[in-house]
């Protein structure tokens, strides 16, 4: 069965840190991984999604690495600001038709 | 944004009650999701369906039940409410190929 983790589960740096948020996974075997921005009591915001055949994806500040074999991602925010303040999760899909298994998240305060 | 809603987006109940949470897409996505989520928790996926008339129950064991008579609507019923199912539920949906997309969620509290 998939395992996802997460470290650390909380984080706080100074505004304008460049900083790398983790995730493992346990079965290396998967279709595609999703990183996740959650606000509290609000829904989940997709904000990069990479296949199993790529290596990174980038959005703005973010950008999100993926190595399948050592079943790691890592989410890479640039020049942190008080606005990104917010629970990231990722989720690892096995295969197209499966569900996502989720991270435990990590809870990132950006103090201005 | 991704075109998935939910409604109520807070709801407030008595014990006892029947209520049915609305969750509808207009992406057209064959699969849907209801997870659950305790404030500061984990997310636990409760129910999905890959389809039309295609429904299962995911890896948390819930009381409430779902039904899928069309593509776009995925609607979740609690047949009789109690304090432990306070909550908030999260619905989402996903293509083949796309990203899961979640719905702003529904609060539920059981008095």
């Amino acid at each position: 069965k998939q395992e996802v983790t997460q470290i650390p589960a909380a984080l706080s740096v100074p505004e304008g840190e460049n900083l790398v948020l983790n995730c493992s996974f346990t079965d290396s075997a998967i279709y595609n991984l999703q990183w996740f921005r959650q606000d509290p009591g609000k829904g989940l915001t997709s904000l990069l999604l990479i296949q199993s055949s790529q290596r990174e994806q980038t959005s703005g500040r973010l950008n999100a690495s993926l190595d399948k074999s050592s079943g790691r991602s890592t989410l890479y925010i640039a020049a942190s600001q008080p606005g990104d303040s917010a629970t990231y999760l990722c989720a690892v899909r096995q295969n197209a038709g499966n569900m996502l298994t989720f991270g435990g998240g990590t809870r990132l305060m950006v103090k201005p | 944004e991704a075109d998935i809603y939910q409604t109520p987006r807070y709801l407030v109940i008595g014990t006892g009650k029947k209520i049915t949470l609305e969750c509808s897409q207009t992406m057209g996505h064959d699969k849907m999701y209801w997870y659950q989520q305790d404030p500061g928790m984990e997310l636990h996926l409760i129910h999905y369906s890959y389809g039309v008339n295609s429904t299962e129950k995911g890896d948390l064991s819930s009381e409430s039940t779902v039904s899928r008579i069309r593509t776009e609507h995925f609607p979740l019923t609690l047949e009789s409410a109690r304090p432990s199912h306070t909550s908030q539920y999260l619905c989402a949906s996903s293509g083949t190929h796309s990203p899961l997309h979640f719905g702003n969620g529904t609060r539920l509290t059981v008095t």
